[in-house]
């Protein structure tokens, strides 16, 4: 159990709708960072908040935002879904700013757009 | 910008027999390697890094790394596979003056007994 804890495990919607995943970074650390991953793509980073502010942006789509609460977890939204964003969604958190090595990833939230 | 690659989709390898999962990079400045392991329906799990010193990096179930910079290179070891060793792992790069952590496709470890 790496300490972090992403809801729902899976969730099933519709072209079009809108969802939130969260994630619970492991006590203590103040990054959270988020990842997609699909078959054709791989393992993308999204979006990366230290102590609820945005630290660095990858290749997330204008339809998806994040934000890092004052308690530190944090939540991914993602809007007028598509088929292509079926995907496992992951958070990963880590104590430092600077990402030195080690993150802990949650075990992700599988989304599937039908 | 920075990339990994893991030319080998899956590599397969007898239990018992020493494996190899290849990795290559590109970074600039002086790069930070890791290693990550996913199990089925799990997510990724640190391995072994690689920040500077010594070329061979030791790390987690018996796994070690060799940096080459001439190669660009990062590839992942074991003397011995284990049927448990079987899952995907992930090699991730980044330079040491940033954030963001590049994974690379990932490879798929099949240990055979």
């Amino acid at each position: 159990d790496s300490g972090v804890t992403q809801t729902p495990k899976h969730l099933i919607t519709a072209t079009g709708q809108r969802v939130t995943l969260r994630c619970s970074p492991r006590s203590g650390d103040l990054s959270v960072y988020w990842y997609q991953q699909s078959l054709d793509q791989g393992l993308q980073f999204l979006i990366h908040y230290y102590n609820g502010e945005e630290r660095a942006k990858g290749n997330i789509l204008e339809r998806f935002s994040a934000q890092q609460f004052p308690d530190l977890h944090s939540e991914l939204n993602l809007s007028s879904l598509e088929l292509g964003d079926s995907a496992l969604y992951f958070c990963a958190s880590s104590v430092m700013d600077r990402n030195t090595g080690e993150l802990f990833f949650g075990e992700g939230s599988r989304l599937t757009v039908l | 910008a920075q990339s990994v690659a893991q030319p080998e989709d899956q590599v397969n390898v007898a239990e018992g027999n020493p494996l190899t999962v290849k990795c290559t990079y590109s970074v600039s400045g002086n790069p930070y390697l890791f290693w990550y392991v996913q199990y089925p329906n799990r997510g990724l799990q640190f391995l072994l890094k690689y920040i500077t010193g010594d070329n061979l990096v030791k790390g987690s179930y018996g796994f070690e790394a060799e940096f080459n910079k001439s190669q660009t290179s990062f590839h992942l070891k074991k003397p011995s596979a284990l049927v448990s060793d079987s899952a995907l792992y992930f090699c991730a790069a980044r330079h040491n003056a940033g954030n963001m952590l590049t994974f690379g496709g990932g490879t798929r470890l099949m240990v055979k007994p």
